[in-house]
């Protein structure tokens, strides 16, 4: 596609539910991250992958955090027995080859609402 | 470790005025830097970005200068539009394999 594409848009969940989170990067972008927004934070570092490898898992939260990204293109955040404090848009961007230059492709994210 | 310190929003500004967002960084060795907008309903974008002491970026009238003295890259447009009205994003970026590190973001309403 012409941009990165974050599915659902919207997620409402109950507390102790798991939630995947998909994103789809920028046909041809090698490298791909995950970034958590939440109210009155900044954007908060989860995952990034270079292909299908995660050289940086540092900044997710918790053990219930786990991605994954297969065939070098789309990535799965899935979140295990889900918290309140999960709440938050969670966002995904791609950048182009193998130099980390800090110029990323974002997507619109996926906002998650655990009740 | 690695951070960066913008001003608080929101920011409400008329249409034609100066606009000064302040950002501050703290990180070892020589990052680059960069301005990111999030316009409503869309993605974060790259605005503009520096990579040395001194340098300019500069896009769409909105300006920023690196300056390592006072660890500073403020974001700077003569006169603002309503179009402008957005999320504004300071971050910096240490090389390697380290991710871009965000602010917090700052408001901006420009009103006609």
């Amino acid at each position: 596609g012409a941009g990165v594409s974050q599915s659902p848009s919207n997620k409402v969940t109950e507390k102790g539910k798991d939630v995947e989170l998909r994103c789809d990067p920028i046909s041809g972008h090698t490298a791909l991250y995950w970034y958590r927004q939440s109210l009155g934070q900044g954007l908060e570092f989860l995952i990034y992958f270079q292909g299908n490898s995660a050289p940086d898992k540092s900044g997710l939260p918790s053990d219930r955090f786990s991605a994954e990204r297969t065939g070098g293109s789309v990535s799965t955040l899935t979140i295990q027995r889900t918290q309140q404090e999960d709440s938050a848009v969670y966002l995904c961007a791609s950048s182009l080859g193998t130099a980390n230059t800090g110029e990323l492709f974002f997507g619109e994210g996926s906002r998650l609402t655990v009740l | 470790g690695d951070s960066v310190t913008q001003m608080e929003g929101p920011v409400t500004l008329s249409e034609e005025a100066f606009l000064t967002i302040n950002c501050t960084y703290t990180a070892t060795g020589y990052p680059s830097l960069f301005w990111y907008v999030q316009y409503p309903g869309e993605g974060l974008q790259l605005l503009l970005k520096a990579t040395k002491a001194d340098d300019k970026g500069s896009n769409k009238g909105f300006e920023a200068t690196y300056r390592k003295e006072t660890t500073s890259f403020h974001l700077e447009k003569g006169s603002v539009q309503v179009s402008d009205s957005a999320v504004y994003f300071c971050a910096l970026l240490r090389g390697g394999n380290t991710p871009l590190v965000f602010g917090k973001g700052t408001r901006l309403s420009v009103i006609a």
